[in-house]
């Protein structure tokens, strides 16, 4: 069973904080992993597609980086904002199916 | 370019009734996907589709769910027989035909399904 791990569950900081959370996953077979955030009552929006072990990609303040050889990624906020407040999650891509397997979220919520 | 719909957005049932969830793909997107979250739980797959195809079926359970995307029309995850258990949201999504298959997948509003 493929399981992707990501923490912490949950985290509060105060406007202006730069943050990170982490996501852990199989380091075999290795395809692809996404972040997606997901704001309440909201879709889940795809942020970073990520393919390549070394890779590092940035949206504005938010960067993600990938290590598949030990199996684990990196989301990072620098000055975190209010809008920021929303759930994080990672998934990792099972290409034996085509499916994304989603991580539990990172639930941040950013106090002005 | 109109996203991923889904309807209806929030649907009730009795215990026994069946439930039918639609979701239309973004224009162009033949591929489908449907997700469920359960109550404090994460996203957990079900079911993937190709028209008129189901790819991958791993995550459905084995009675009382079916999905189809047909040729023409949205795609329809079924629940027959519905019981308190299955009070859940779910989520469709939708990825291109052309591309990797890792490709982004966009996701729909959601469906929030309460079973009395």
């Amino acid at each position: 069973i493929l399981n992707v791990e990501q923490s912490p569950q949950s985290l509060h900081v105060q406007e202006g904080d730069s943050t990170n959370f982490t996501c852990s996953f199989p380091s075999s077979n290795f395809y692809a992993l996404h972040w997606y955030r997901w704001e309440t009552a909201k879709s889940p929006e795809a942020l970073f597609v990520m393919t390549l072990n070394g890779d590092e990609k940035k949206k504005g303040r938010i960067s993600a980086t990938l290590n598949t050889k030990e199996g684990y990624s990196y989301l990072y906020i620098k000055g975190s904002q209010p809008e920021d407040s929303a759930t994080y999650l990672c998934a990792f891509f099972d290409n034996q199916g085509g499916k994304l397997i989603f991580g539990q979220g990172t639930e941040l919520s950013v106090k002005p | 370019n109109a996203g991923v719909m889904q309807n209806p957005r929030h649907l009730v049932r009795r215990r026994g009734q069946e439930a039918r969830l639609r979701c239309s793909p973004m224009k162009g997107h033949s591929h489908v996907y449907w997700y469920r979250q359960l109550p404090e739980e994460g996203l957990k797959f079900m079911v993937y589709l190709q028209k008129e195809n189901i790819i991958d079926e791993s995550g459905m359970p084995k009675e009382r769910f079916s999905a189809e995307f047909p040729k023409e029309g949205p795609s329809i995850l079924r629940i027959q027989q519905v019981v308190r258990g299955d009070s859940a949201a779910y989520f469709c999504a939708s990825s291109p035909p052309t591309g990797p298959a890792y490709n982004e997948q966009f996701f729909g509003p959601g469906t929030r399904l309460t079973v009395l």
